[in-house]
């Protein structure tokens, strides 16, 4: 069965600089990733999504993200970070197969951007 | 706003009553989706639909849950005879699924249920 593990319940990174979130995952064939951020009161929101092609995939809010098949990983980045981003971050993944699967999501890694 | 509603955003009940959650996703979305979120946790996939027809329950959804949609558009989850153990954040979401579609899903901001 297909299933994520976010190893930090927690990051937290001083306002300009770089961060990651980390994301591994297991399933069986080639998965879609996803990267999804709730905010206080909100639904979860899209961020950016690897289905085939560059392992880099870059999204929403000057995200990307880098998908490592040898690690089975999908690390969250940003170059700079800015106190909005501090919110809850999810990585969720999908097997592809006939009929189709449903997501299946992190426990989430909260990030605290300190100004 | 053409997103994803959910109807009520929260809901206080006493255990052994019944609840209702409604939720309209995007209009041209065919597929849709109800998770459960609890603290501390990712959502937990429950149940989804394409169009009309329930294509797939999770064991999270025991018989006290049923979820229908019956015209293909808006859903309804029921939790009969609640449980404390069933407070939690219930999510909706929709996506456009064809062939070879990613999944990405629109989530609603979720009905969030408290049982005394």
């Amino acid at each position: 069965a297909q299933s994520v593990a976010q190893p930090e319940d927690q990051v937290k990174v001083a306002e300009g600089n770089p961060l990651t979130v980390k994301c591994t995952y297991s399933v069986s064939g080639n998965p879609y990733l996803f990267w999804y951020v709730q905010y206080p009161n909100r639904g979860l929101q899209f961020l950016l999504k690897y289905i085939t092609g560059d392992n880099l995939v870059k999204g929403s809010y000057g995200f990307e993200a880098e998908f490592n098949k040898s690690q089975t990983s999908f690390h969250l980045k940003k170059p700079s970070a800015l106190v909005s981003d501090s919110a809850l971050y999810f990585c969720a993944v999908r097997e592809p197969r006939s009929g189709n699967t449903p997501l299946v999501f992190g426990k989430g890694t909260r990030l605290s951007v300190i100004a | 706003d053409t997103g994803v509603s959910q109807d009520p955003r929260h809901k206080i009940t006493k255990r052994g009553q019944n609840v209702t959650f409604r939720c309209d996703p995007i209009s041209e979305h065919n597929r849709l989706y109800w998770y459960r979120q609890t603290l501390g946790q990712g959502p937990e996939f429950l149940t989804y639909f394409q169009n009309e027809a329930q294509l797939e329950k999770s064991r999270l959804l025991s018989d006290r849950f049923s979820a229908e949609r019956p015209k293909g558009s808006f859903s309804t989850l029921e939790i009969q005879r609640t449980e404390q153990g069933d407070s939690a954040m219930y999510l909706c979401a929709s996506s456009l699924w064809t062939s070879g579609e990613s999944g990405e899903l629109f989530f609603g901001e979720g009905s969030r249920l408290t049982v005394l």
